[in-house]
């Protein structure tokens, strides 16, 4: 299958600062990610749909001024937590797919976000 | 975004015994994914369901997209340790997930 590489895998940071993750597809072309965020025990939730060259879809209730996406790139797309809160820790996800052959998303590892 | 329930929420079982999990949603699906996340891990893609009444099976997994395409099952015989972690099952087109179900499997 194919690969998607995420970092980081974990972060700390304080209160009020940004964090970026990273979102890269390794051996294929990804016009297409997502990004999704899981609280402990809990599914996770779609918060935006992001396409290469074009602005992101949030869905509802995502703040698209505090979760910057930005897809420039075929293989890389990332997401900025700005002016992070405690409340903001979460796990974050992101995925890439379907395309170019097959049918499923492919994750990443994940970011384990703490805002401390 | 779209409603898709999982139930049950957790489930305990004892390593052997059968277990089943739900996926039920509030519309018409064109398809759906099952993905298996282990603790700590991320999703991994198990199976596609298309078609109405399909049924797939992968050894001891079986799974089935109902006749009305809003609700699909995925079914372990004998369940192994190697199979803790929660299911999901996911809208294929926007990839909307289910609640999920943790499985436990007791040694």
């Amino acid at each position: 299958g194919a690969v998607v590489s995420q970092h980081p895998s974990w972060v700390i940071c304080k209160s009020g600062t940004s964090v970026k993750i990273e979102c890269r597809s390794l051996d294929f072309q990804a016009t297409t990610m997502f990004w999704y965020r899981q609280f402990p025990k809990q599914s996770l939730m779609l918060m935006a749909t992001s396409n290469e060259g074009s602005k992101a879809t949030y869905e509802q209730g995502v703040e698209k001024d505090k979760f910057l996406i930005n897809h420039a790139s075929l293989t890389l797309s990332t997401l900025t937590v700005t002016s992070a809160h405690p409340e903001d820790s979460s796990f974050y996800i992101c995925s890439a797919g379907p395309g170019q052959g097959w049918t499923e998303a492919f994750f990443g590892q994940g970011t384990r976000l703490t805002v401390v | 975004g779209q409603q898709v329930m999982q139930i049950p929420q957790y489930q305990h079982v004892q390593e052997g015994e059968d277990f089943t999990t739900y996926c039920n949603s509030s519309t018409t699906l064109s398809n759906i994914q099952w993905y298996k996340q282990r603790p700590g891990g991320h999703p991994v893609f198990l199976i596609q369901l298309v078609k109405s009444g399909e049924v797939k099976k992968q050894k001891r997994l079986t799974f089935q997209f109902g006749e009305a395409k809003k609700n699909s099952s995925l079914h372990i015989t004998a369940t192994q340790t190697t199979d803790v972690g929660t299911y999901f099952c996911s809208t294929g087109n926007q990839f909307y997930f289910g609640t999920g179900t943790s499985l436990t499997v007791i040694p």
